[in-house]
């Protein structure tokens, strides 16, 4: 089985950085994805992790320790577009499953001015 | 580029009553996959295909039945509607590769069971 846990809520100035961390216990394990969901809206594509290390995009990173089953989003110069949910989510062995997802709880971010 | 499309946006459905959410994508991705999301449980998924006429079970499939007579179509049937299938649901098509195979996602179902 899959169990993926991250943060309900956090709450960031604008202009600041916020970690997102999530930690995942799964059976198999093939990437780790990070979404971003703005309220009444569906999730789109941030991050994509694999292998150890850092993924940088912009003002977004992602990390991933497949060791410690621990990885992390990174929020730097927040805007207040960035108020939305971050889900994290684990992909099971792509060639049997499809590109099956599972996701955490989701992450809600509130950026305050 | 239409992507995937979800229809209808939003329904309400009486305890009981069947009914069929369409999700179509014009990407030619070969994985299809029906999620729901409830408040403070993420999405899980429902039902997912590798590929035309195979299908399978996700983690939540009970009331629930699909089927992919095409590469482009993958609707969700709800046989007996219960309070309990109050959710939004969401589609999600992604091509067949083995790297960074991101899932797109379509707008949505809001569907009420009353």
């Amino acid at each position: 089985g899959q169990n993926i846990d991250q943060p309900t809520e956090m709450t960031a100035t604008e202009g600041a950085i916020v970690q997102i961390n999530c930690t995942y216990q799964t059976s198999g394990f093939n990437g780790l994805f990070w979404y971003q969901q703005h309220a009444g809206e569906a999730p789109t594509f941030l991050s994509y992790n694999v292998l150890d290390g850092l993924e940088e995009k912009g003002r977004f990173s992602s990390f991933l320790s497949r060791s410690k089953g621990y990885s992390y989003l990174l929020l730097k110069e927040l805007q207040m577009k960035d108020s939305a949910s971050y889900l994290c989510a684990v992909r099971d062995q792509v060639k049997a499953a499809g590109n099956k997802l599972t996701f955490g709880g989701g992450t809600r971010v509130l950026v305050k001015p | 580029n239409a992507g995937v499309t979800q229809t209808p946006k939003f329904q309400v459905l009486k305890t009981g009553q069947s009914m069929t959410l369409q999700c179509a994508q014009d990407m030619n991705h070969e994985y299809m996959s029906w999620y729901r999301q409830d408040p403070g449980m993420g999405l899980r998924l429902i039902h997912y295909s590798v590929g035309a006429g195979i299908t399978d079970q996700g983690e939540v499939p009970n009331g629930y039945n699909v089927s992919r007579s095409t590469t482009e179509d993958f609707p969700l049937r709800l046989l007996s509607a219960a309070p309990s299938q109050t959710s939004v649901y969401f589609c999600a098509s992604s091509p067949r590769t083995y790297q960074n195979t991101e899932a797109f996602f379509g707008q949505g179902t809001r569907l009420t069971v009353v």
